[in-house]
């Protein structure tokens, strides 16, 4: 069974700063889809980027990029120029692109941004 | 705001009880999908929808059932509800039926007492 592992349960970072989040998935498939999704406060669940398995190079989306490390089976997510309202739970998900299979969440990583 | 409304946003119940939770999508998209986000179970997936049928069965107890009407709303049924019930219950949509993007709506909080 796939499984989605964050280590960092919590982290935290300067307003205006860098930081990266975690994440590693096991799998033995190799035609997959990877996401981060956020949840603020309010507790929606927001879609922040997506990256296809087959495709070498990284997701970006404005301030939030990937790196794809498909030997390592690894899919970290790093925020630049971090605001306040980054503020949030982020969770890793993977979606295997066969048949109907499931979206397996990470249990998350709770970011802390201070002012 | 990801185009998929659900219905209601809070719900507070008591044990034995039987509640539905309403999901419409975004326009367009064909498939609905049903997660539960508990505390220490975190996202689970329920149920996949996809134009009327039901496609993909995840952790849905035999108490909770699910449909998608002609007109691609979703109702979830969840009864004899048990304290351990109580969660977020997220409705997500997706054009197609094979799990590309899926979009997420703002969930339903139920509380059972």
């Amino acid at each position: 069974a796939q499984t989605v592992t964050q280590s960092q349960p919590e982290m935290s970072v300067q307003e205006a700063e860098t930081v990266t989040l975690s994440c590693t998935y096991d799998t033995s498939e190799s035609d997959y889809y990877l996401f981060w999704y956020k949840q603020p406060p309010s507790r929606q669940m927001i879609l922040v980027i997506r990256q296809e398995a087959y495709k070498q190079q990284n997701a970006t989306e404005n301030r939030f990029s990937v790196n794809f490390q498909k030997a390592a089976k690894s899919f970290s997510l790093k925020i630049s120029d971090s605001q306040l309202g980054d503020a949030a739970m982020y969770f890793c998900a993977y979606r295997a692109n066969s048949g109907n299979t499931p979206l397996v969440f990470g249990k998350g990583t709770r970011l802390s941004v201070i002012a | 705001d990801s185009g998929v409304t659900q219905t209601p946003k809070h719900l507070i119940t008591a044990t034995g009880q039987r509640v539905t939770l309403r999901c419409s999508p975004r326009s367009g998209d064909l498939s609905v999908y049903w997660y539960q986000q508990s505390l220490d179970q975190g996202l689970q997936f329920l149920i996949q929808y996809y134009n009327g049928e039901e496609r993909a069965k995840g952790n849905i107890l035999e108490r909770f059932s699910a449909q998608q009407f002609p007109d691609l709303h979703s109702e979830l049924n969840l009864s004899s509800l048990e304290l351990g019930d109580s969660a977020l219950y997220f409705c997500a949509s997706s054009r197609g039926s094979l799990w590309e993007t899926q979009y997420f709506g703002p969930g339903t909080r139920l509380l059972v007492l």
